[in-house]
Parts: C-alpha cells; structure tokens; sequence
C-alpha cells in the first residue's frame, strides 16, 4: 500500500468551477508538499506546507495533522490550470519525499 | 526559479551501453535526487545524495550507480542499459531534505532500443 494516497485519479472540469484535490497519508511528517505538472514538462512545486493553511493566488492548500490529509483546492478554474497536481510527503527526521501517483485534472472552456 | 539543470534533455541509446545523465545546481543546496518517472507508477526514487561523496540508495535503484564529486553536481549513470530503463528522469533539490521545498530539473527523456 503507497504511503501517500491521492483522490481522484482524473478529474475533468468546466472553467469555473471549484475543484478540490485530496491527499490522504499514513506516516508521520514533517513536511507536506502540492507539485504542479504541465503535460510535457517539469514538476513545480507550489506549496509547501506543516499545518493550518496557505493561498497563492487562486490555489488554496491546506493540511489536518491530526486526520493525516490535505486538500488542495482551485477557485475559478481554468485552462491553463490543467495539468497533474502531485501530493508529496518528508516522513518525520527522514531524507526522502514520498509520492503520491498524481490527479490529472482538465479544465475545459 | 532554481538553478537547477538536467542533462541531455533527451537520449537515445542502444541496449548495453552505459548512459550517465547529469544534474548541475547552483543553489548551493545540500540534498540531490534522482527519480524515474513512469505511468501509473509516479515518481520512484533511484539514488539520493546528502553531501559531496554521500549518498544513498532509492526504492529502484538496481542497475543505477550514482557520483557525487562536487556540491553542485550529482551524475546519474546505467551501467548497461536495458528497455526497462526506458523512462523520464527528474533531479530534485532541497536544501534541507524533505523538511524543505523541492526543486525539480525540466527531466530527461531516456529511450533504450
């Protein structure tokens, strides 16, 4: 069983709506970690994060310690939003990230 | 954005040869990965590395040798590759493992005929 588990798979949208991305997790951490990953290209990171809550722009991450999860949400979608958004975790006082598979979202006009 | 940089971008190579990839950061972070990229397996890690000449095995790392040798670069090399190593290779930075933010190099993609 993967460490990190991400719902849904694929996820298709119209522009607009507000989507919500779930990352559930087995192990303690010390780090929760929301990648973005363009169709052909590299891995961005966007959040990074231990507790509470954080927004950039239209995305929003957030993290329950206690309940091991994380959501990571997208007000007014769009287009250019599509892409595969990747949970990843540092377990407690170790050197490693853990991944989960991906939810590939599309957003459609 | 990090300077982080990831070379070939692309390869092609036949099987049995040896490929070395090489990931090149001027971020003067301390940690360096490398994944594999592969459908509906995400990013497995192969070698890792924690300081210059320290490094340490990933979940797929077999048929993988890493080198360290200076901060700022970490070389990913198949010994004698196989179609199986046919994939998308990524670097990864932290500068403090996984209790920081990563920064990932654009990949490679390695085709082994």
């Amino acid at each position: 069983k993967n460490e990190v588990e991400q719902s849904p798979q694929n996820l298709t949208a119209q522009e607009g709506e507000f989507i919500t991305i779930n990352c559930s997790y087995s192990v303690g951490i010390s780090a929760l970690h929301w990648l973005q990953q363009h169709p052909g290209g590299g891995i961005v990171s966007l959040f990074m994060l231990s507790s509470g809550k954080k927004k950039h722009g239209r995305l929003i991450a957030t993290i329950n310690i206690q309940e091991k999860h994380s959501s990571l949400h997208i007000t007014a979608s769009h287009p250019r939003d599509s892409a595969v958004y990747i949970c990843a975790v540092g377990r407690g006082t170790g050197n490693q990230f853990y991944f989960g598979t991906g939810t590939s979202l599309t957003v459609i006009p | 954005d990090a300077g982080i940089t990831q070379s070939p971008r692309h390869k092609v190579t036949e099987t049995g040869t040896p490929v070395t990839l090489r990931c090149h950061q001027t971020e003067n972070h301390r940690y360096m990965y490398w994944y594999r990229q592969d459908p509906g397996h995400g990013l497995r890690l192969i070698h890792y590395s924690y300081g210059v000449k320290d490094t340490d095995k990933g979940e797929v790392s077999d048929g993988y040798s890493v080198s360290r040798s200076k901060t700022e670069d970490f070389l990913l090399t198949l010994e004698s590759a196989t179609s199986s190593q046919t994939s998308v290779y990524f670097c990864a930075i932290s500068e403090r493992s996984a209790r920081t933010e990563a920064f990932f190099g654009q990949g490679t993609r390695l085709t082994v005929v």
